[in-house]
C-alpha cells in the first residue's frame, strides 16, 4: 500500500534554533516528493518539488533532501522564526498518467520565543 | 490574481440536508481538485477534474458529486450530510500534473 510516513508528529523549538522533520515514503512507482507548508487554519503552500533526480533542493531557510535508494526526504529549517509555526507535510505524487499524490499526516511545529 | 477562492469558510449542516461548496480558480488551470482533511489524518482525494467537462472520482468519493461546466469553477455538492462527513473541504488547481495551488478551506459540520 502506498504510504507517506512523518516523524516527529510533533515538534517544540527556540527560535533561531535548526530543525529536522523526516519524511519515509512506499509510494511506487514515484515521481516526485514534495513538502508543503500548512497554516493553522489555511490551505498548504508548496515549499519544494523534487524529482527522482534531485538530492537537494533550497528554498529560502528550507532546505528538503531526497534519498531515492532509502526512500527518505527530510526538510531542514534554518535559523527557525516565529513564523515556521506550522504543520509540514510531505507528498509524493504516482508516476501515473494523473500523478496522485499521497500524502503524510504532518509535523506540526511550534517555534517558542 | 485571486488564486483558488472558497465559499464558504464555515457551515453547519443537521443530518441529511444538502449543500454545495464552491471553488473557483483565476490561474487558468486545466486540472481541478477536491480533498477532505480529517483531523489526525492526510489529505484524501475526493474527485478531480482535467479539464471542463471532465471528472473522475479519488479516493473517497462516496457521499459527493462534482461538475466541471467551466474551467475556472469545480464545485463540489454534498447529498444527504452525514456526520462523517464532518471535515475541513480543500479545492486545489494545477497547470496539468505541476504544484497543486490549494483554497483557503471549508471547514463544515454535520451534526
Amino acid at each position: 500500500k502506498n504510504q507517506v510516513e512523518q516523524s516527529p508528529q510533533s515538534l517544540i523549538i527556540l527560535e533561531g534554533k535548526n530543525c529536522t522533520l523526516q519524511c519515509n515514503y512506499t509510494v511506487s512507482p514515484f515521481s516526485n516528493l514534495r513538502w508543503y507548508k500548512q497554516d493553522t487554519g489555511r490551505g498548504p503552500v508548496s515549499l519544494t518539488i523534487m524529482t527522482f533526480s534531485e538530492n537537494t533542493k533550497s528554498n529560502g531557510r528550507y532546505t528538503a533532501t531526497l534519498d531515492a535508494d532509502t526512500k527518505q526526504s527530510s526538510l531542514h529549517i534554518t535559523a527557525s522564526q516565529l513564523s515556521d509555526s506550522a504543520s509540514y507535510i510531505c507528498v509524493v505524487s504516482e508516476n501515473t498518467g494523473f500523478q496522485k499524490l499521497v500524502f503524510g499526516t504532518g509535523t506540526r511545529l511550534l517555534v517558542s520565543p | 490574481n485571486a488564486g483558488v477562492t472558497q465559499t464558504p469558510k464555515f457551515r453547519i449542516l443537521k443530518i441529511g440536508q444538502s449543500m454545495t461548496l464552491q471553488c473557483a480558480q483565476d490561474m487558468n488551470h486545466n486540472y481541478m481538485y477536491w480533498y477532505r482533511q480529517d483531523p489526525g489524518m492526510g489529505l484524501k482525494l475526493i474527485y478531480y477534474s482535467v479539464g471542463a467537462g471532465i471528472t473522475d472520482k479519488g479516493e473517497v468519493p462516496n457521499g459527493y458529486n462534482v461538475s466541471r461546466s467551466t474551467t475556472e469553477d469545480f464545485p463540489l455538492r454534498l447529498e444527504l450530510a452525514a456526520p462523517s462527513q464532518t471535515s475541513v473541504y480543500f479545492c486545489a488547481s494545477s497547470y496539468s500534473t505541476g504544484e497543486q495551488f490549494f483554497g483557503p478551506g471549508t471547514r463544515l459540520t454535520v451534526l
